[in-house]
């Protein structure tokens, strides 16, 4: 199985930038293509897409947010950041099965 | 628009199994793969498997063989996941999701969750 490695927390403060980094065990690259996600979960929500395909915003997703990286090592970017962004963030890789997630990366406030 | 409406909240006995559904709308249930992801209390997401509902085939996670079964209804647009010989590391909230069209099938639908809780 590719392993999705994210750090557990990340302490930010509001208007500042967030870094969240995934590294995977395995290159999920093919044919110029990066087959990782990004999403974001509240507390009691499902998941909301954030970022598919390594770097494109997913519909009705503020700009604030961008994906960069590939091969084994991705970011997701949240500058600036808001009140509202405080959650949990989830890479997942979807070259490979079985489709599998990053720990997940809890965002909270300095 | 679409939407995926899963059932309620399940309270059941450990070696019982359980059904939930998930009913989907607002576009062609039978073109799009359904997939079912586990979520346990804190922590992260787990892939289950997909269902194509087109022609119900069907793709696990190979630690879920013989744990989950997925199946789909045409007729009324809806995927079922049946859970089976439940213990305590089956409660978890249980999501389905779509997969996009596309190769890299990212989840851009999902469904609120379906708490499932086993116990005596």
């Amino acid at each position: 199985d590719i392993v999705l490695t994210q750090s557990p927390a990340l302490a930010v403060s509001l208007e500042q930038r967030a870094t969240i980094s995934c590294k995977t065990s395995q290159n999920v690259d093919n044919y110029g293509i990066s087959y990782m996600h990004w999403y974001q979960q509240k507390p009691g929500q499902q998941p909301k897409l954030l970022i598919y395909e390594g770097s494109n915003l997913a519909s009705g997703i503020p700009a604030r947010f961008s994906g960069s990286g590939s091969g084994t090592d991705f970011t997701l970017t949240i500058d600036p950041v808001e009140a509202d962004d405080i959650a949990t963030y989830y890479c997942q890789q979807s070259k490979d099965y079985p489709r599998t997630f990053g720990g997940g990366t809890k965002l909270e406030l300095k | 628009q679409v939407q995926l409406q899963q059932s309620g909240a399940e309270l059941v006995k450990p070696g019982s199994s359980v059904k939930i559904s998930c009913k989907a709308s607002g576009y062609t249930f039978t073109s799009y793969d359904m997939h079912w992801i586990k979520q346990q209390p804190g922590n992260g997401l787990e892939w289950i498997g997909w269902i194509y509902p087109g022609n119900g085939n069907t793709k696990y996670n190979q630690k879920f063989n013989g744990k989950a079964t997925l199946t789909a209804d045409k007729s009324s647009s809806t995927a079922y996941m049946q859970l089976s010989s439940l213990t305590s590391e089956d409660s978890a909230v249980y999501f389905c999701a779509r997969g996009e069209l596309r190769r890299a099938n990212w989840f851009a639908y999902w469904g609120q969750g379906t708490l499932v809780t086993v116990s005596s």
